[in-house]
């Protein structure tokens, strides 16, 4: 999708391990938020941002971390990683602003065994 | 607090058959908007429409209508003359900004249309 960059775009991780899921816009949006997509549950918000500095949880912050230190990146923290969390994650990038649509990443897979 | 559902969870149709998604909302604020998407088997998801709480016209776009209802608060999707490209999952999605910060999604129904 035009502008937004997830990055890895799969990943196996062990219980207990940490890692980051990048997101990156250079489309200089205000809004940016995370999702995660398990199978009959559709996305769930997990932690939203409405401009840099500030972040917000959503309906399923548990066990994730984010920050917004600048308009482009919104990184999400699995600080210690659990097999709950296997799941497919999505970051979407909105306009304040502009009347446009918002925009998804191509989506993070992952398994964490 | 807001809610999306989409009861159907599965849905085939015979190709070329006419096929309605269902999507019900809940909310308490007047101005929303309301969303569909695709995701097909590659797994991206594809922004369909987009439509606000004041304006509740159908909107055709090819083989594609939507039905806003706010007195059943009801955003359906009607796909005709279905195609094997149509096969996916649709998800309807509520929000309270036009540009979509924080969605609410239905759990979605799977299409499979069959040749």
């Amino acid at each position: 999708n035009a502008g937004v960059t997830q990055t890895p775009k799969f990943q196996v991780l062990k219980t207990g391990q940490s890692m980051t899921l990048q997101c990156a816009q250079d489309m200089n949006h205000e809004y940016m938020s995370w999702y995660r997509q398990d199978p009959g549950m559709g996305l769930r918000l997990i932690h939203y941002s409405v401009g840099a500095g500030i972040t917000d949880q959503g309906e399923v912050p548990n066990g994730y971390n984010v920050s917004r230190s600048t308009t482009e990146d919104f990184p999400l923290r699995l600080l210690s990683a659990a097999p709950s969390q296997t799941s497919v994650y999505f970051c979407l990038s909105g306009s304040r602003t502009l009347n446009t649509e918002a925009f998804f990443g191509q989506g993070t897979r992952l398994t964490v065994v | 607090a807001q809610k999306v559902t989409q009861a159907q969870t599965e849905i085939s149709v015979v190709e070329k058959e006419d096929v309605t998604l269902d999507c019900v909302y809940e909310t308490r604020d007047t101005t929303y908007y309301l969303f569909w998407y695709k995701q097909p088997p590659s797994g991206e998801l594809v922004f369909l429409i987009r439509r606000n709480s004041f304006d509740e016209q159908n909107e055709i776009s090819g083989r594609y209508s939507w039905n806003f209802q706010k007195s059943t608060s009801s955003f359906n999707f009607t796909i005709t003359a279905s195609q094997v490209v149509d096969s996916a999952v649709y998800f309807c999605a509520l929000s309270l900004t036009n540009t979509g910060n924080q969605f609410y999604f239905g759990t979605g129904t799977s299409l499979t249309v069959i040749p």
